[in-house]
């Protein structure tokens, strides 16, 4: 069975420092993994898929499936990023979600 | 414009009634998914559709079923609400061109709140 797993359910920090939200997987198959945000008031929309290494908004995420991690990282957090953050993982034919993690970026 | 809709926004309603929960999308999208999320709790998918007349269940054992008459229309009913069901409901559509492209656009969602 796949699993989304994400540690903390809460990151504070203060704007300009850096940021790593983590994000682990269990599948048996090649992972195709996503990173989910949802601003207040907002949907929830697609931040970025691993598949095209493209850094949106200052993020970046890369596959490390040694570790089976998903990690979303930026250097330089800011205010505006504060959201909630969902790692995703699509296997067997349908998308699952982590538990999320929520990030608070302090002026 | 091209768009997801979900309603009712909110529904509060008692113990035993039959209710539906509306989706609708204007993308043109084949693929249609329904979660369900508890607050600080992961999005459990409950039902996805590829396409008209299919329906699939979820990881989440689920009292709900969908129908996929039309592309644009999946809404999920349930029979018999019970306190249990008191969630949020999400739905999203995917245009599926494949799974390293699966981009999931969502609704607004339904809150329902069951007494």
């Amino acid at each position: 069975a796949q699993r989304v797993t994400q540690p903390e359910k809460l990151l504070s920090v203060f704007k300009g420092a850096p940021v790593e939200l983590k994000c682990n997987y269990s599948y048996s198959g090649s992972p195709e993994l996503f990173w989910y945000v949802q601003y207040s008031r907002q949907r929830l929309q697609l931040l970025l898929r691993h598949i095209s290494r493209e850094s949106i908004k200052g993020f970046t995420a890369d596959l490390n499936k040694g570790e089976t991690s998903f990690h979303l990282k930026k250097p330089f957090a800011q205010e505006e990023d504060s959201a909630m953050y969902y790692c995703a993982l699509f296997g067997y034919n349908k998308l699952i979600f982590g538990a999320g993690t929520r990030l608070a970026v302090h002026p | 414009e091209a768009d997801i809709y979900q309603t009712p926004r909110y529904l509060v309603i008692g113990t035993g009634k039959k209710i539906t929960l509306e989706c609708s999308q204007t993308m043109g999208h084949d693929k249609m998914y329904w979660y369900q999320q508890d607050p600080g709790m992961e999005l459990h998918l409950i039902h996805y559709s590829y396409g008209v007349n299919s329906t699939e269940k979820g990881d989440l054992s689920s009292e709900s079923t969908v129908s996929r008459i039309r592309t644009e229309h999946f809404p999920l009913t349930l029979e018999s609400a019970r306190p249990s069901h008191t969630s949020q409901y999400l739905c999203a559509s995917s245009d599926w061109t494949g799974a390293a492209n699966e981009k999931l656009f969502f609704g607004s969602g339904t809150q329902l709140s069951v007494l």
